[in-house]
């Protein structure tokens, strides 16, 4: 069984200061993992991934995250956020082995303050 | 080059109707996903084909729901006897290779399902 748990449904931060969304998760095998951004009316596009490689991603947009293991979880961050960043934001879990098991999370809300 | 591309945008039925939902892939693209998102959810996982072959339906929800992609190209969900709770936004993505966890996921922009 897998899962993803977003902890913040909204997260509300002022243009220039950091971005940090929470992602934990939950599998029973080595799951790779990603972060998908959606703005609005427009298609899910893919912000960074974990496959196994370095524990620390570095995404588009100046984005990254940092897969630890041991605290199951791969939150994203951005040291500084801009008004383009507003959008909804969601973590996934994927491990693939014979069969492919893909779960996303509930999201999160991004709104920046100008 | 063309992204994903779905079809209709936008479905509005009537209750016990069937409706099939068209994803047009990027060309060349491996690997075939649907998925169902319903208001304030994230995307749920139904189905994904490699090439022609349905490889996992288990996120199917019933057996009304069904999905085919004959030539490996373009895929249809359908769903028989539509009911309310079906409404949602349904979403195709595509990826070029056949490994979900180490591929990216273009994804197209999606169909608003609305029974009445």
């Amino acid at each position: 069984a897998q899962s993803v748990t977003q902890l913040d449904s909204h997260v509300s931060v002022s243009e220039g200061t950091p971005v940090l969304l929470r992602c934990n998760y939950s599998s029973s095998y080595s799951p790779s993992l990603f972060w998908y951004v959606q703005h609005p009316n427009k298609g899910l596009q893919l912000l960074l991934k974990y496959t196994s490689a370095a524990t620390l991603v570095k995404g588009i947009n100046g984005f990254e995250a940092e897969f630890k293991k041991s605290e199951t979880s791969f939150h994203l961050t951005k040291p500084s956020a801009h008004m383009s960043d507003a959008a909804e934001y969601f973590c996934v879990v994927i491990v693939s082995g014979g069969y492919q098991k893909v779960t996303f999370g509930t999201g999160t809300k991004l709104q920046v303050i100008p | 080059g063309a992204g994903v591309s779905q079809s209709p945008r936008y479905k509005v039925t009537k209750r016990g109707q069937d409706v099939a939902l068209r994803c047009d892939p990027i060309s060349g693209h491996v690997s075939l996903y649907w998925y169902r998102q319903a208001l304030g959810q994230g995307p749920e996982f139904l189905t994904y084909f490699n090439y022609e072959a349905q490889q996992d339906k288990s996120g199917l929800p019933n057996d009304r729901f069904s999905a085919e992609r004959p030539e490996g190209s373009i895929s249809t969900l359908t769903i028989q006897r539509t009911e309310q709770r079906d409404s949602a936004m349904y979403r195709c993505a595509s990826s070029l290779g056949g490994t979900a966890s180490t591929d990216t996921q273009y994804f197209g922009p999606g169909t608003r399902l609305t029974v009445l």
